[in-house]
């Protein structure tokens, strides 16, 4: 029962270095989304998907990059990594609709 | 612009009281979802329970219950009989047009024995 799994799970970037974040979902869920998490300020979504080959901006997109070549996949990228990314960023999916999301296990990221 | 307001920062209950988790929010959508996690202090995401916009009933689930007024854009979550293993982190989300699901700041739940 893999679920949701991020990957790395913890990363340490210098300034100006790129990197993408891997979400994998074996549910078959049709709606993936990003969230980054930073103390008091709760989750906050980045980009989302409804579909494979679809994506959508959240509240919080720039700096970011997402693709969804795969119904299973989600890819968040990071081009220039600015120290105001660092966060712990989530990845879920859910089947779309009123339905509840899953989440994985997170990706503590920090930006020197 | 849509909204999740959770006023309440941090909260203590006494063991095996009950304890509102208070959830206001802000949409012109007709039709929403509403939902609380729990994330204990390991980090993961739980998910607890859920209310439809148009459901007319409280959605209950074991101790878990939504206090849903719409009229009042409020969706409190009330823990009965609360159990150490609670303290944690509970977000107050909204699903805004089936696609966006949008969280609150949270509220740290503590309880004491």
């Amino acid at each position: 029962n893999a679920g949701v799994t991020q990957t790395p799970k913890f990363r340490v970037l210098k300034t100006g270095q790129s990197m993408t974040l891997l979400c994998a979902q074996d549910m078959n869920h049709e709606y993936m989304y990003w969230y980054r998490q930073d103390p008091g300020m709760g989750l906050r979504l980045i980009h989302y998907s409804v579909g494979e080959g679809t994506t959508a901006k959240g509240e919080v997109p720039d700096g970011y990059n997402v693709s969804r070549l795969k119904k299973q996949n989600f890819l968040l990228g990071l081009e220039s990594a600015a120290p105001s990314q660092t966060s712990v960023y989530f990845c879920a999916s859910s089947l779309g609709g009123k339905t509840e999301a899953f989440f994985g296990q997170g990706t503590r990221l920090t930006v020197v | 612009a849509q909204k999740i307001t959770q006023t309440q920062p941090g909260m203590f209950v006494q063991e095996k009281e009950a304890v509102t988790l208070d959830c206001t929010y802000d949409t012109s959508d007709q039709s929403y979802g509403l939902f609380w996690y729990k994330q204990p202090s390991s980090g993961e995401m739980i998910f607890l329970i859920y209310q439809g916009s148009y459901d007319e009933q409280n959605a209950t689930e074991g101790r878990y219950s939504l206090n849903f007024q719409k009229a009042r854009k409020s969706a409190n979550l009330v823990i009965s009989a609360s159990q150490l293993g609670d303290s944690a982190m509970y977000f107050c989300a909204t699903l805004y047009n089936n696609n966006d699901m949008r969280f609150g700041a949270g509220t740290r739940l503590t309880v004491k024995p």
